[in-house]
């Protein structure tokens, strides 16, 4: 099973900053199957990446996915009030499907 | 508008029952790989359960392995989850999900979730 790690915890940011998020694999994600999801309180998750760097339909611009293999980073570059929120990461590379334990994004 | 809407959520008695259902409607449900994944409130996601777009290739997470069983039925564009000898550790959110366009075991549409709750 591939046990996916994001840090920080928690970050603590103002509007308008930059937000940079880790998912770090514990083995090597096949074809960069590593896809990223907002969920607001109360709401559903939402598909925010896939492929670990192509945006989903809708999607704003300021959301980027970068990294492959083991390292993953999604980075939201100007924060809007709405992008506060938990971000987690997924797998999809082998089975089972797994996600990791999630980024808040905090106003600071 | 694509929708998905889960029912059959409930309190429920260690090592009994429970049925789940989703209805989707907006989409060509049959052409899609579909999804059960839950969240103990507060908590993380995890994924449960996966079926292919035609009922032919079904995966499910060890912890649920044995116990719980998916299933489709594309001329009612439903999508099920039995569940049985349930446990305290199963009480969560269960959402169903919708495999991408991009790739079947990413989830682009998800219902709002039913609540599971598993308790004496």
């Amino acid at each position: 099973e591939v046990v996916l790690t994001q840090s920080p915890g928690t970050l603590s940011l103002s509007p308008g900053e930059r937000a940079t998020l880790s998912c770090r694999a514990s083995q090597s994600v096949s074809s960069n199957y590593l896809a990223w999801y907002q969920q607001k309180r109360g709401q559903a998750p939402r598909l925010l990446i896939y492929g670990a760097s192509s945006r989903a339909t809708g999607i704003p611009d300021r959301f980027s996915g970068s990294g492959s293999g083991t390292d993953f980073t999604l980075t939201i570059l100007r924060l809007e009030p709405e992008d506060f929120a938990v971000y987690y990461c997924q797998q999809y590379g082998g089975s089972p499907l797994t996600f990791g334990g999630g980024t808040k994004v905090e106003i600071k | 508008e694509v929708q998905l809407e889960e029912s059959g959520g409930g309190l429920v008695q260690p090592g009994r029952s429970l049925r789940l259902s989703c209805a989707a409607s907006g989409f060509t449900f049959r052409d899609y790989a579909m999804h059960w994944v839950r969240q103990v409130p507060g908590k993380g996601l995890e994924w449960v359960s996966g079926i292919s777009y035609n009922g032919v290739y079904i995966a499910y997470a060890d912890a649920v392995k044995g116990r719980f069983t998916i299933s489709r039925d594309n001329g009612k564009n439903s999508l099920f989850l039995q569940m049985n000898s349930l446990r305290t550790e199963d009480t969560a959110f269960y959402y169903c999900a919708k495999g991408s366009i991009w790739n079947a075991d990413t989830f682009d549409i998800w219902g709002q979730g039913t609540m599971v709750t598993v308790s004496s």
